[in-house]
This record gives C-alpha cells, sequence and structure tokens, in this order.
C-alpha cells in the first residue's frame, strides 16, 4: 500500500520567500507528526496532530512556523519570511492510533534557503 | 522530556551481532522506548519498540534493565545493508502532552 508522500523532494527558496510544504499520511491514520532534521542531526518534533486537531505545536522554533490539518488527512506546514536557519529536512510522519504506536516516515522535503 | 544518549559512531564486520546502547536516565513512568533506522535521503524507519524487560522481532532485539535508564538494540549477523544511522526514541503521551525525543543517533558502518 502506499506510504507517506511529501512534496516537493527539494524546495529552494530565497530568504524572505514563504514555503509550504505538504504531507500525505497514511489513509486512516489518526497521528500526524512533523520533525525538522538539520544535517547530521536527529529528527527534532516540531508538532501534532490527531485527526484535525494540533495537540501540541511545542516544538515550532518561531510564530513563523505554522501548520494545519484542517479535514484530518493531508497536513501542510508553512514557514513565512524563509531564513537561512531554516534550511533542514522536513519529516512528516504518521500513525494509526495514539502516539505510542509505530511511526511511519515520508522520505522528508529538503528546504535550502539562500 | 528524557534525554538520550548514544555512541556517535559503531563499526563492525559483516556477520556480527552489534549492540547499540542508549542512556535514557531521566525516562519517565509511562515512557516508552523505540528504535528507529535512517539511511540517507530516506525518512527514519521503524524498528523496535519496549517498554520493560526484552522484545524481539524479525529484525532485532530490544533489552531493557529493570530500572529503564538504559536500553539495548540488538542487530544480529549484520550485513552491508544494515550501514544505517539508529536513532533510540524516549516518548509518551500525557493530558496534553505529545513528547518525542530522538537521540543524536549512531552512525553503524559494516565493514565487508
Amino acid at each position: 500500500g502506499a506510504g507517506v508522500s511529501q512534496s516537493p523532494r527539494y524546495k529552494v527558496a530565497k530568504r524572505g520567500q514563504d514555503v509550504a510544504l505538504r504531507c500525505d499520511p497514511i489513509s486512516g491514520h489518526v497521528s500526524l507528526f512533523w520533525y525538522q532534521q538539520a544535517l547530521g542531526q536527529g529528527p527534532e518534533f516540531l508538532t501534532y496532530f490527531q485527526n484535525e486537531a494540533q495537540l501540541d505545536k511545542s516544538g515550532l522554533p518561531s510564530d513563523r512556523f505554522f501548520a494545519e490539518r484542517p479535514e484530518g488527512s493531508v497536513s501542510t506546514l508553512k514557514i513565512q519570511r524563509t531564513q537561512q536557519e531554516d534550511s533542514a529536512v522536513y519529516l512528516c510522519a504518521s500513525s494509526p492510533g495514539l502516539v505510542q504506536e509505530t511511526q511511519y516516515f515520508g522520505p522528508g522535503t529538503r528546504l535550502l534557503v539562500l | 522530556l528524557a534525554k538520550t544518549t548514544q555512541p556517535i559512531s559503531m563499526d563492525s564486520y559483516e556477520g556480527q551481532e552489534v549492540n547499540i546502547t542508549c542512556s535514557h536516565n531521566n525516562i519517565a513512568t509511562n515512557d516508552y522506548i523505540t528504535w528507529y533506522q535512517q539511511f540517507p535521503s530516506q525518512g527514519p524507519r521503524f524498528i523496535i519498540q519496549g517498554y520493560k524487560t526484552k522484545v524481539t522481532n524479525e529484525v532485532a532485539s530490544l533489552f531493557i534493565p529493570a530500572d529503564r535508564k538504559s536500553s539495548t538494540l540488538s542487530l544480529p549477523r549484520v550485513s552491508q545493508s544494515d550501514t544505517a544511522v539508529y536513532y533510540c526514541l524516549v516518548g509518551h503521551s500525557g493530558a496534553g502532552s505529545y513528547q518525542l525525543t530522538f537521540g543524536k543517533g549512531t552512525k553503524l558502518s559494516v565493514i565487508p
């Protein structure tokens, strides 16, 4: 079956531009996570959705970062006024139910801010 | 928030058993331990998860001592295809809190 997909796979943005990163989770998965992974580092938690409800956004680094999942399936991570320090791989993961379950990761979107 | 510590890197020869230990001294009562594997340009992939004692699946074993302050991922008879970064994850869900923490990862290199 289809896994988690993310688009675009690569994004180059000029500093100050807004970007939108899309995540298509596995169909029927209740939980959805966004992570940020800097080069050579482990993924860092950004935010968590249970269906359409954003239950935890404590990992979002600034108010320039915004995530939504309006219908409880597809999610979008938006970064406004991008900065060079936003350059990283953004990973999306989904799981069938509660957060303790296995998370299935997408391939990530590599964002480069020039 | 439970912090994890892993070795930065490990080398092994093909056919050997590899044990990677993760320290998580501040693990909470309702935290679980999960290990993921990551190849370059891919998202992490689930390997195994446990809460206490020993868990085994077709890929690996996970050993967790009684105090749960550490855990050891055991990979039997590794091959070059096991060369990857392995992450230890400690997390829980509580009322209004969904904190998941990846360690810095252990880069395993399997030598032919």
